[in-house]
């Protein structure tokens, strides 16, 4: 069973640049969420997608959106970069509800430069 | 508001002794904890859990022990190996997944 893939695995951006990250979920997993990790600040949710929905969002500013498509696979995009947007970006998915049974995919490593 | 909370971001453990990473929280609606592990350059690996109806859950050389009076659980590794040397992320679970910051345990040869 293929597990959760992240495209791409490096990405160097300049500031005021927009970014899409790419991430495709274990096959029948409806559920994907995105998190930034940071040195200091954990995994930090940003937001969460079920069935083309956006179901629960975290505490980071409107330049920071998602999406998901029919087939589960989901992006994430952050407009207008900063330097403080470096980060290992993750993405998880699971089968549906409950807090249980997450797979993270290897992460995207974004440097902002 | 950091509901789940790590406050040792780092620990050095000997071989072959016990490791012990602790994470506290806030939220008693949590029913459900999780414990990752994280290497570099990968996304966290599901370790072990604990349902709040239980006081201890074991698997191999892992233990988590839960205090629901103190809000408080420990993550026990023994004895503990050079390859358990990564990063260490205590969840709790509500609509989503809340990680504390993390402790970073470095196994000594």
């Amino acid at each position: 069973k293929a597990g959760v893939t992240q495209t791409p695995r490096y990405l160097i951006k300049t500031r005021g640049q927009q970014v899409t990250l790419s991430c495709s979920p274990i096959s029948g997993h409806r559920s994907v969420s995105w998190y930034q990790q940071t040195p200091g600040q954990g995994l930090q949710f940003l937001f969460e997608y079920f069935s083309e929905t956006q179901r629960n969002k975290g505490n980071f500013p409107g330049r920071f959106s998602g999406r998901q498509f029919s087939n589960s696979r989901s992006e994430m995009n952050v407009s207008t970069l900063e330097l403080g947007d470096s980060a290992l970006y993750l993405c998880a998915s699971r089968t549906g509800t409950g807090g249980y049974g997450y797979t993270f995919g290897s992460g995207t490593r974004l440097t902002v430069v | 508001d950091q509901q789940v909370k790590q406050n040792s971001p780092s620990l050095s453990v000997q071989e072959g002794r016990i490791s012990i990473l602790n994470c506290d929280y806030t939220n008693s609606m949590f029913d459900y904890f999780l414990w990752y592990k994280k290497y570099p350059a990968e996304g966290p690996t599901f370790l072990i859990s604990i349902s709040s109806i239980k006081d201890k859950n074991e698997d191999g050389r892992f233990t988590v022990f839960l205090n629901k009076s103190a809000k408080h659980l420990s993550l026990h590794i023994v004895p503990s190996q050079p390859g358990d040397s990564a990063v260490y992320f205590c969840a709790g679970p509500d609509e989503k997944l809340t990680f504390g910051t993390g402790t970073r345990l470095t196994i000594i040869p």
